[in-house]
């Protein structure tokens, strides 16, 4: 099956700062890559993903790469607010049997 | 109005009891799954349910069972809970199975005395 490792599990930025957290997949049958925020006591939501025929996507402060090749995809956030701290999760999906995630990334925004 | 909406909120009940975990979606979405989210925060995919198909994760043990009534629900039924079972589970759907993002809903938070 699928496996995801992400990196760092903590990562703590100075507000205004630029923050970087990156995966890699096992199964390259992979093709679709989404990336999830998770605040303390919620659910996990949403905030971008990217399909395996597309190698970079952005939305605003977020831009998520992906390397087919390499089988590793990087999540960007620039900018950064005090608002974007929270636990970030990779995932990857090859279809029917659901995302599997990365560990998380606990990102810190040091005002 | 909720996308996802789970019942109960919090579920505390004693080893050995039997429970279950209600949800459904006013999504309009043809695919429902099941995760657990441990202590340490790992989510891992339990069930995923599309058109009467069940696919299940292999490391879930056979007291745990899903249930759809209908396309919108999809129920969690776990037996003989054990002190390990204590965790929050998320129910998700999606518009098909493949490239498609999963709503989750706000997770049952399942504590076992």
């Amino acid at each position: 099956g699928e496996n995801v490792e992400q990196h760092p599990s903590t990562l703590s930025v100075q507000e205004g700062d630029s923050a970087v957290i990156k995966c890699t997949y096992s199964d390259s049958a992979s093709n679709y890559f989404p990336w999830y925020k998770q605040e303390l006591g919620k659910r996990p939501q949403l905030i971008i993903d990217i399909r395996s025929n597309v190698g970079e996507k952005k939305d605003q402060r977020i831009a998520v790469t992906l390397n087919k090749t390499a089988k590793h995809f990087s999540l960007h956030i620039t900018e950064t607010q005090p608002e974007d701290s929270a636990v970030y999760f990779c995932a990857a999906s090859s279809g029917a049997d659901g995302l599997t995630f990365g560990k998380g990334t606990h990102l810190i925004i040091q005002p | 109005d909720t996308a996802v909406s789970q019942t109960p909120k919090y579920l505390v009940t004693q080893m050995g009891n039997d429970k279950s975990i209600k949800c459904e979606q006013n999504l309009g979405h043809d695919t429902m799954y099941w995760y657990k989210q441990d202590s340490k925060k790992f989510l891992k995919i339990m069930f995923s349910y599309n058109n009467k198909e069940l696919i299940i994760n292999e490391t879930v043990p056979n007291r745990f069972s899903p249930k759809s009534p209908d396309k919108a629900h999809l129920n969690l039924h776990i037996n003989s809970l054990e002190l390990g079972d204590s965790a929050v589970y998320f129910c998700a759907s999606s518009q098909g199975q493949t490239l498609q993002p999963q709503h989750f809903g706000d997770g049952t938070r399942l504590s076992i005395l």
